[in-house]
C-alpha cells in the first residue's frame, strides 16, 4: 500500500449505531488530518494530529471521537449520528503543519 | 480568521481556451498557498503550491504566482483540456496548521 488509505469507501449506518472509520498513511508524515466535505458546503476541517496529539478541534460535535495511536494511524469513532452528518469524511496527512497535505479517497457516509 | 475566497463555479471552457480561477486570502502571518485538485470519486490532490511572496507554483502547465501584495494566488493554464475537468481548491496553510480551503470551482472542459 502506497499514500493514504481509508476504509471503508462506503459506511450506511442507523443514528443508533455505532462505528469508526480508518485512516492510514504509509508516507512517514507526522501531521494527520479529518476533513468533512458535503454536497454544497466548503471542506471543513475537523481534526488535527500532529506527532499524535491533537492540535486542533474545529468545534466538532462529540458524537465524532478521533483516535490517533501512532503517527501512522488515525480513526474516528462515530456514534448516534443525526442524517446531516452524511458526507464524504477525507483523511490527509503532512509532513510538517505548512506543508502540503496527501489525501485519502475517503469514506463515503449515509446516516438513515 | 483566516478565509480563502475563489471565483465561484461552475466554469465551462471549450479544449484550448485560457483559464484563470481567481483565489485571494486573508491570514495573519505569511502562510503557504496550495491549489488541489478533485476528481470524481477522489480525494484531493496537490496541483501546486508556493511557500513565499513571489514564489511561482507550476505543474502540469498550470501555474500560480503567490502575490503578497494583493494577497492573491489565481491558477492559470494556458491552453486546457478535457481531462483538466474536475473541481479546483485554492488553500492555505498557517504554522500552527490551520488549514483553510476555499470553496472549490467546478471547472468542465467541452471537446
Amino acid at each position: 500500500e502506497t499514500g493514504v488509505t481509508q476504509t471503508p469507501r462506503h459506511l450506511v449506518m442507523g443514528m443508533t449505531n455505532k462505528k469508526s472509520l480508518k485512516c492510514e498513511q504509509h508516507l512517514g508524515h507526522n501531521a494527520m488530518y479529518w476533513y468533512k466535505q458535503s454536497a454544497k458546503k466548503p471542506l471543513e476541517l475537523m481534526f488535527v494530529y500532529n506527532f499524535k496529539e491533537q492540535t486542533e478541534n474545529n468545534s466538532v460535535p462529540s458524537r465524532f471521537s478521533p483516535e490517533c495511536p501512532n503517527s501512522s494511524h488515525l480513526f474516528l469513532h462515530l456514534h448516534t449520528l443525526q442524517p446531516e452528518d452524511s458526507a464524504l469524511y477525507l483523511c490527509a496527512s503532512s509532513q510538517g503543519l505548512r506543508d502540503e497535505q496527501f489525501f485519502g479517497p475517503g469514506t463515503r457516509l449515509t446516516v438513515l | 480568521g483566516d478565509s480563502v475566497t475563489q471565483m465561484e463555479g461552475p466554469v465551462t471552457l471549450s479544449e484550448e481556451a485560457f483559464l484563470t480561477i481567481n483565489c485571494t486570502y486573508t491570514a495573519t502571518g505569511y502562510p503557504s498557498l496550495f491549489w488541489y485538485v478533485q476528481y470524481p470519486g477522489e480525494g484531493l490532490q496537490l496541483l501546486l503550491k508556493a511557500t513565499k511572496a513571489d514564489d511561482k507554483g507550476s505543474n502540469k502547465g498550470f501555474e500560480a504566482t503567490y502575490r503578497k501584495e494583493t494577497t492573491s494566488f489565481h491558477l492559470e493554464k494556458g491552453s486546457v483540456q478535457v481531462s483538466d475537468s474536475a473541481v479546483y481548491f485554492c488553500a492555505l496553510n498557517t504554522n500552527a496548521g490551520k488549514s483553510t480551503f476555499g470553496d472549490g470551482t467546478t471547472l468542465t472542459v467541452k471537446p
